[in-house]
């Protein structure tokens, strides 16, 4: 496999669900990033991993959880979400610090379609 | 903070025509990247090309090309020849130093191409 891949690609939680996302990306990068994007809103920045330490949390709610293993592997535990939780979840990774530069663009994945009832 | 604007909600471009899509940019650093990106109907994010800080000539990368101009702080993507799998949101991007961990977004600009 190649690229970023992320599962499940669909979900349909409730709000009591506990469920995670997964991220998986083959390209050898050391930064990971959660986006989350919203109808009719601008991408979010959630969570970023550099070196497999966490470098940014922007105010994101507790009910979000990430983890990341190692450089490869980048999860989103879900818990208690509410309805305005649903969106497109966006995974990306990227060279970044020692071995990356300015030009190193994110590689995304194909996005989990989140749906909270 | 850095912030990119995207004035642009909604385009429409006759197949074969050239588009311009703007992009303008605030940074307070001298080294910077800008990206675009492409985001069809399926979701996924497609990078289409990369601007930086110190880059002498305007990006190109097939039917795309950046404009860029530093002192206006603007990054605009031009694409010739449009067809209709054009139509999609279209995303400016940008890396400095002072996110240098991350790439932030503008709100993106919605490409419809009309047969």
């Amino acid at each position: 496999e190649t690229g970023v891949t992320q599962t499940p690609r669909h979900l349909v939680m409730g709000m009591t669900n506990k469920k995670s996302l997964k991220c998986e990306q083959h390209l050898g990068h050391n930064a990971m990033y959660w986006y989350k994007q919203s109808a009719k809103k601008p991408l979010e920045l959630m969570f970023v991993y550099s070196l497999e330490e966490r470098v940014e949390n922007n105010s994101v709610p507790s009910r979000f959880s990430p983890e990341c293993p190692n450089s490869s592997h980048l999860f989103l535990h879900l818990h208690t979400l509410q309805p305005e939780d649903s969106a497109l979840y966006l995974c990306a990774s990227s060279q970044s610090g020692v071995g990356g530069g300015m030009n190193t663009e994110a590689f995304f994945g194909q996005g989990t379609r989140l749906t909270v009832v | 903070a850095q912030k990119i604007t995207q004035t642009q909600p909604g385009m429409f471009v006759q197949e074969k025509e050239a588009v311009t899509l703007d992009c303008t940019y605030d940074t307070s650093d001298q080294s910077y990247g800008l990206f675009w990106y492409k985001q069809p109907s399926s979701g996924e994010m497609i990078f289409l090309i990369y601007q930086g800080s110190y880059d002498e000539q305007n990006a190109t990368e097939g039917r795309y090309s950046l404009n860029f101009q530093k002192a206006r702080k603007s990054a605009n993507l031009v694409i010739s020849a449009s067809q209709l799998g054009d139509s999609a949101m279209y995303f400016c991007a940008m890396r400095d130093w002072t996110s240098y961990d991350k790439v932030i977004f503008g709100p993106g600009t919605s490409l419809s191409v009309i047969p």
